[in-house]
């Protein structure tokens, strides 16, 4: 069974750019969560999707950040413009359903570095 | 808000030694607990969690994990640690509010292993 992709793996950026990430779950999961990883620290729940509905966006910082999930499979989160504090890794998780006992399979990430 | 605290930032073991990464949360109830391991430049991967029942849980790669009410813990142990064990380990609670899972990661604490 494929695991989460993600892409790019590494992206470059200067502030006040826009920048895009890619996810695409396991087959067949019906909730993508997307996190942010600032170094030092544990992962932070941006945005949580069901399908092609969101669940939670509390917090997303909705004044740069962005996402959509179409279709209900892949999934893009947007930054616009990036701030140097969006400097972070950018991790994708799915599972079958939403809720704890379904366990969350994590994608490699997305390393941002804004310059 | 639910919150997790592991108060040491990095550990270092000799293999063979026995290990125990702490790790502490705050919440009004019971929370769903979670212990995650990533690797570098890889995603996070389920170790074990504990939802009710026996406090005792067993997890893969041969860690446990005891819940304590009283001390509002959730430690993870394992009896001897290998070179592979090197990574860092993230603690995690999970809370259903509004009807949205919320999972709240720690820091996280790295995990060096001596020959």
């Amino acid at each position: 069974e494929a695991g989460v992709a993600q892409s790019p793996r590494y992206k470059i950026i200067e502030k006040r750019q826009s920048v895009a990430f890619w996810c695409n779950p396991i087959s067949g999961h019906a909730t993508l969560y997307w996190y942010q990883q600032i170094l030092g620290q544990g992962p932070k729940l941006l945005i949580q999707f069901q399908n092609n509905g969101v669940v939670d966006d509390s917090q997303l910082p909705k004044d740069r950040f962005s996402a959509e999930r179409l279709k209900g499979v892949d999934s893009t989160l947007k930054i616009q413009p990036a701030k140097l504090e969006d400097s972070a890794v950018y991790l994708c998780a799915s599972s079958t359903l939403a809720g704890a006992y379904n366990e969350q399979f994590f994608g490699p990430g997305t390393r941002l570095t804004v310059l | 808000a639910q919150s997790v605290t592991q108060p040491d930032i990095h550990i270092t073991v000799s293999e063979g030694a026995s290990l125990e990464l702490r790790c502490n949360y705050s919440y009004g109830a019971t929370p769903y607990l979670f212990w995650y391991v990533q690797s570098p430049g890889q995603g996070l991967q389920l170790l074990l969690k504990y939802f009710s029942g026996d406090t005792l849980v067993q997890g893969i790669k041969g860690f446990e994990a005891e819940f304590k009410r009283s001390q509002s813990s959730f430690n993870l142990r394992k009896p001897s640690v290998h070179w592979s064990d090197a990574a860092e380990y993230f603690c995690a609670v999970g809370v259903t509010a509004g009807g949205s899972y919320i999972p709240t990661f720690g820091r996280g604490t790295s995990l060096i292993v001596h020959p």
